[in-house]
């Protein structure tokens, strides 16, 4: 199975800060990266797809980049309602495998 | 708007089972694979099952294989999971999702406990 590695259990920030947090793959995926926003007792929310696209709807602070395996979710700004927990999931092959999540708090 | 609307979930014991259904609507249910994904209490996200669009493939993780079952009714625009001989390391907010994991239902909480 490929692994997704979240180096960060958790991160602190204040309000317009830039934020990034980052996604290992254990091998090759290509582009079938998507990051996921989760607040508490809802459903994860789809935000980056492709590695690189943006979700509908979802804001243009949200950008996602890639280097090789690395993954990359940046917020340009962040907001009060940009906290939760961040997860990135795989799809280039099964079984799809998330990471285990960047909880996401205002400082 | 796509929606997607699990029910069945609840209480039940050790080695028993349980049937989960999730309704979908706003979208042409019979084009799209289907997925569940759980996530026990505090813990992160994990797939457990995929189905292709018209039912004839699905994938499983380790951990079910044998015991779970995806199923569909395209008639319906309805996805099922059947679970059997249920753990209580299955205990978790079970979730429909689009294949691509591009829309999710609410969840539906499955406690397996004596």
């Amino acid at each position: 199975d490929i692994q997704m590695t979240q180096s960060l259990a958790s991160l602190s920030a204040s309000l317009e800060e830039i934020v990034t947090i980052t996604c290992q793959a254990s091998q090759d995926i290509g582009n079938w990266l998507a990051w996921y926003q989760q607040k508490p007792g809802k459903s994860p929310q789809l935000l980056i797809h492709s590695a690189t696209s943006l979700a509908d709807g979802i804001p243009s602070r949200f950008s996602g980049s890639r280097s090789g395996t690395q993954y990359s979710l940046k917020i340009s700004r962040l907001q009060v309602e940009d906290t939760g927990i961040y997860y990135c999931l795989q799809r280039y092959s099964n079984p799809p495998t998330f990471g285990a999540g960047t909880k996401l708090e205002l400082k | 708007e796509v929606q997607l609307v699990e029910s069945g979930g609840g209480l039940v014991q050790p080695g028993r089972s349980m049937k989960l259904s999730c309704a979908a609507s706003g979208f042409t249910f019979s084009n799209y694979g289907m997925a569940w994904v759980r996530q026990a209490p505090t813990k992160g996200l994990e797939w457990v099952a995929t189905i292709s669009y018209d039912g004839s493939s699905t994938y499983y993780r380790d951990s079910v294989k044998g015991r779970f079952t995806i199923s569909r009714d395209n008639a319906k625009s309805t996805l099922y999971l059947q679970m059997n001989s249920l753990r209580s390391e299955d205990t978790a907010t079970y979730y429909c999702t689009r294949r691509h994991f591009d829309y999710w239902g609410q969840g539906v909480m499955v406690t397996v406990s004596s």
